[in-house]
């Protein structure tokens, strides 16, 4: 597809449980991010892909969270041992990052996670 | 590090007049970019309008415009001829253009359009 594809678009699960949370970004795109919104709130950070840099990782908010992204393209949020804190919209947004560009971030429709 | 301050949890203004979104942001670097997002209640995130530091002129797109005052590290969105799709959250972000780098957010701003 042309925009930013996250699926699932909605996850249910019980306290404990593994969540994976799958991103596919705009091709060719260089950049992508993940965000968190809880409901009402802001885009709270949580990782930031760029190129083969080592990814920006300051905004995971414990290390029950990681994601990756294999071949510079793909990336998966993994959440471990879900709380109920962590029930959430899960934005993912991809960009082509140069100095010279806006930078401009296309996001995808999000992953809204339920945690029971 | 880079901080977003929208100061407005909410906003209300009838159709077809003007209304002006605050945003102050914070940053010793002198290259960044300024921009302001559109969440409708169905969720999805809008790009609006870009500012770059750099830029001479205040950005303009269709009914949206930036204020863009640098010495006050002000960014605020200004939407005229309100109209009742425009009720949304609205939010501010900054990123710094040097190297690679997040684009943080603001905490939003509800614009509710009345008729």
């Amino acid at each position: 597809g042309a925009g930013v594809s996250q699926s699932p678009s909605n996850k249910v699960t019980e306290k404990g449980k593994d969540v994976e949370l799958r991103c596919d970004p705009i091709s060719g795109h260089t950049a992508l991010y993940w965000y968190r919104q809880s409901l009402g709130q802001g885009l709270e950070f949580l990782i930031y892909f760029q190129g083969n840099s080592a990814p920006d990782k300051s905004g995971l908010p414990s290390d029950r969270f990681s994601a990756e992204r294999t071949g510079g393209s793909v990336s998966t949020l993994t959440i471990q041992r879900t709380q109920q804190e962590d029930s959430a919209v899960y934005l993912c947004a991809s960009s082509f990052t140069r100095d010279t560009n806006t930078g401009e971030l296309f996001f995808g429709e999000g992953s809204r996670l339920t945690v029971l | 590090a880079q901080k977003i301050t929208q100061t407005q949890p909410g906003m209300f203004v009838q159709e077809k007049e003007a209304v002006t979104l605050d945003c102050t942001y914070d940053t010793s670097d002198p290259s960044y970019g300024l921009f302001w997002y559109k969440q409708p209640s169905s969720g999805e995130m809008i790009f609006l309008i870009y500012q770059g530091s750099y830029d001479q002129q205040n950005a303009t797109e269709g009914r949206y415009s930036l204020n863009f005052q640098k010495a006050r590290k002000s960014a605020n969105l200004v939407i005229s001829a309100s109209q009742l799709g425009d009720s949304a959250m609205y939010f501010c972000a900054m990123r710094v253009i040097t190297g690679y780098s997040t684009l943080t957010f603001g905490k939003g701003t509800m614009l509710l359009v009345s008729p």
